[in-house]
C-alpha cells in the first residue's frame, strides 16, 4: 500500500547516544521533508530533499544530518543526542502538487 | 521574512455554532496558503488550499491579500471537527506552518 512510514514511533535514549530515525515512502515521491515539532508549537522545517543525492538544511538550525541515497528512503541521524533534541520529528513527502504534503505518524524522541 | 500567525492556541465552540479559525501571514510575494488538520490519533493531513477555492467538510477559507489573512470558516460546527488546525504558507516548494489552533466542539 502506498504510504509513508516512520520508525521508531517512540524512542527514549540516554545523552550521547547516536540515533537514526527512519523514513520511507512507497509513493515514488521526489520531494521529502523533516519537520521538528515541540508540543503546542509550530512545525519547523529542519531538512529537505528534492531527489536522490540532494539534501538541504531547513529554516531551523539542527545538529541532525540526513541522507538520500534512494528515492524512497530519507533517514535522519543524530550523532550525539542531547536533552535539547527531545521533540517529535515528522517526515513528509510530496509528488510535486505542491502544498499537499503526506505526513508520517511521527517519531517522538526523548533524550534523558 | 515569511511568517504565519495563528493568534488563538485554543478555540472552543458549541455544536451548531459558527467557527472561524484565524490565520495571518507575512510574505512579500504571491502567497500559496493551506490549511492542514490533525484529528486525534491521526496524521497531519491537508484540509484545503486557497488556489482550489473548494469547500471541504463544510470548511472554506478565503485569501484576503489586503488584510494578509486566510481565515478558516464553517457555518455550523460538528463534534467531529474537534482537531488541531494548522495554517501554512508555501514558498519555494516548502511549507511554513503556524503554531496551530486546537478546536474543541462542545456538545
Amino acid at each position: 500500500e502506498a504510504d509513508i512510514y516512520q520508525t521508531p514511533r517512540y524512542l527514549v535514549i540516554g545523552t550521547g547516544k547516536k540515533i537514526t530515525l527512519e523514513c520511507s515512502q512507497t509513493m515514488g515521491h521526489d520531494k521529502m521533508y523533516w519537520y521538528q515539532q515541540d508540543p503546542g508549537m509550530e512545525l519547523h522545517l529542519i531538512h529537505y530533499s528534492y531527489g536522490v543525492n540532494s539534501t538541504e538544511k531547513g529554516d531551523l538550525s539542527s545538529e541532525s544530518t540526513v541522507s538520500r541515497i534512494r528515492t524512497e528512503h530519507f533517514p535522519l541521524t543524530l550523532e550525539s543526542a542531547r536533552p535539547s533534541h527531545t521533540s517529535q520529528y515528522l517526515c513528509a513527502s510530496t509528488d510535486g502538487h505542491f502544498g499537499e504534503l503526506f505526513f508520517g505518524e511521527g517519531s517522538r524522541l526523548t533524550v534523558l | 521574512a515569511q511568517r504565519v500567525t495563528q493568534p488563538e492556541k485554543l478555540l472552543s465552540v458549541f455544536k451548531g455554532a459558527p467557527v472561524e479559525l484565524k490565520c495571518n501571514y507575512s510574505y512579500s510575494g504571491s502567497p500559496e496558503l493551506f490549511w492542514y488538520v490533525q484529528y486525534s490519533r491521526q496524521r497531519l493531513q491537508l484540509l484545503l488550499r486557497h488556489i482550489s477555492r473548494e469547500s471541504i467538510k463544510g470548511f472554506t477559507a478565503d485569501l484576503n491579500k489586503g488584510e494578509t489573512s486566510f481565515h478558516l470558516k464553517k457555518p455550523f460546527a460538528q463534534e467531529e471537527d474537534s482537531a488541531m488546525y494548522y495554517c501554512a504558507l508555501g514558498r519555494a516548494q516548502k511549507l511554513v506552518f503556524g503554531q496551530g489552533t486546537r478546536l474543541t466542539i462542545n456538545p
